[in-house]
């Protein structure tokens, strides 16, 4: 089992609904939960950070957080199409401090 | 205030050449990282340092090599280059252990081995 699993998609929605993006990982022990956004040709660059059960939200995104279940997800309201990019997921272990990324999600949102 | 700079941001390397990508900081950050992401993939660790003198293995570190003298600082040397090389390097950087600390990235550097 990976460590950080996502659907590699490509995940189609269109504008102005809300897109969802899974993940889930494998250590159980891990406490920070990131969602980064990359453009093609581009550097990832962070969306919402997340390490407490429950939902929270940022403006059009809301990360959502089930420890038990260990399943991390992102909610993308009212879609634009500057929103078509890969979302990656990533885990930061405890004890060792290393941060571990999913495969990424590939989205596009549909004009 | 200039972040995570890498260089170069292009190379072509020939099988068996060898070479450093550069990575600095002016953060003052204490945790670097180094990842490769193959094209459609996502990224995988090389190496990862938590301070200077502090390096350790990530998951994938064959041929590949670090050290961290500085703190701005975080080399990553590629001896005996290899087409299965070819990839996009990110360098990041984070300011410390908790759990509300984020990694930032450089601009990549996109490596052919050929």
């Amino acid at each position: 089992q990976k460590e950080v699993e996502q659907n590699s998609g490509p995940l189609s929605v269109p504008e102005g609904a809300i897109a969802s993006l899974n993940c889930t990982y494998s250590d159980r022990g891990s406490q920070s939960f990131f969602w980064y956004r990359q453009y093609s040709g581009k550097s990832p660059e962070l969306i919402m950070f997340i390490y407490s059960n429950g939902d929270k939200e940022d403006g059009r995104f809301t990360a959502q957080l089930n420890k038990a279940s260990q399943y991390v997800s992102l909610l993308i309201r009212d879609s634009q199409p500057s929103d078509s990019a890969t979302y990656l997921c990533a885990v930061k272990r405890t004890g060792d401090d290393k941060i571990i990324f999913g495969k990424g999600t590939r989205l596009h949102i549909l004009p | 205030n200039a972040g995570v700079t890498q260089t170069p941001k292009f190379r072509i390397l020939k099988i068996g050449q060898s070479m450093t990508l550069q990575c600095t900081q002016d953060m003052n950050h204490n945790y670097m990282y180094w990842y490769r992401q193959d094209p459609g993939m996502g990224l995988k660790l090389i190496y990862y340092s938590v301070g200077a003198g502090i390096t350790d293995k990530g998951e994938v570190p064959n041929g590949y090599n670090v050290s961290r003298s500085t703190t701005e600082d975080f080399p990553l040397r590629l001896e005996l280059a290899a087409p299965s090389q070819t990839s996009v390097y990110f360098c990041a950087s984070s300011p410390r252990t908790g759990v509300n600390t984020e990694a930032f990235f450089g601009q990549g550097t996109r490596l052919t081995v050929v």
